[in-house]
């Protein structure tokens, strides 16, 4: 199992631009979810989904928009790039979210917007 | 606002001392959770406690979570230097599906 899978690892982007942060996962997992991670504030949930065709807002979802047409696959848009989205962000997933399993961390994809 | 609250945000302490860090909610949770982020990874899984009062050990670490539970700690008996990281707990607030976490305590460690 390749377990969490994200994609790009590194992307610089111009303000406006828009992009698609990439997300796998190959365990069969129900949840997942998007994080952003800022220092000092560690670990901000942006949006989640507790199954295919299904998601819903964290706590910082201006920006961003997610889609969930597979188990696997959890992209997370960002539809005009801004300075402030400048972050490392990570793709988590787990069984299920009823049971408060384990969290699966992808690697990250470091965000820098000009 | 953030729901779970941890401190102290930073910590330097010498190798072979102890650690602890500590996260409070003003809510009632479901579980916490507690992760380990290396330098330049991501955060890994530790453990989880859902019980009332529960404390867990793993080798050196201590979990507790309080009879409220509102708060938990982790706590580190004599560190490391493979114990450089930062330190998460993230919880479920009780009628939530969302997973939120603590703003992190970065260990560091003179050998």
């Amino acid at each position: 199992n390749a377990g969490v899978t994200q994609t790009p690892k590194f992307q610089v982007l111009k303000t406006g631009q828009s992009m698609t942060l990439q997300c796998a996962q190959d365990m069969n997992h129900e949840y997942m979810s998007w994080y952003r991670q800022d220092p000092g504030m560690g670990l901000r949930l942006i949006h989640y989904s507790v199954g295919a065709g299904i998601t819903d807002q964290g706590e910082v979802p201006n920006g961003y928009n997610v889609s969930r047409s597979t188990t696997e696959d959890f992209p997370l848009r960002l539809l005009s790039a801004a300075p402030s989205q400048t972050s490392v962000y990570f793709c988590a997933s787990s069984w299920s979210f009823m049971y408060q399993e384990t969290q699966y961390f992808g690697p990250g994809t470091r965000l820098l917007v000009l | 606002g953030q729901q779970v609250m941890q401190i102290p945000q930073y910590q330097h302490v010498q190798e072979g001392e102890d650690f602890t860090t500590y996260c409070n909610s003003s809510t009632t949770l479901s579980n916490i959770q507690w992760y380990k982020q290396r330098p330049g990874g991501h955060p890994v899984f530790l453990i989880q406690l859902v019980k009332s009062g529960e404390v867990k050990k793993q080798k050196r670490l201590t979990f507790q979570f309080g009879e409220a539970k509102k708060n938990s700690s982790l706590h580190i008996t004599a560190t490391q230097t493979t114990d450089v990281g930062t330190y998460f707990c993230a919880a479920t607030v009780q009628g939530a599906q969302k997973l939120v976490f603590g703003q992190g305590t970065r260990l560091t460690i003179n050998p």
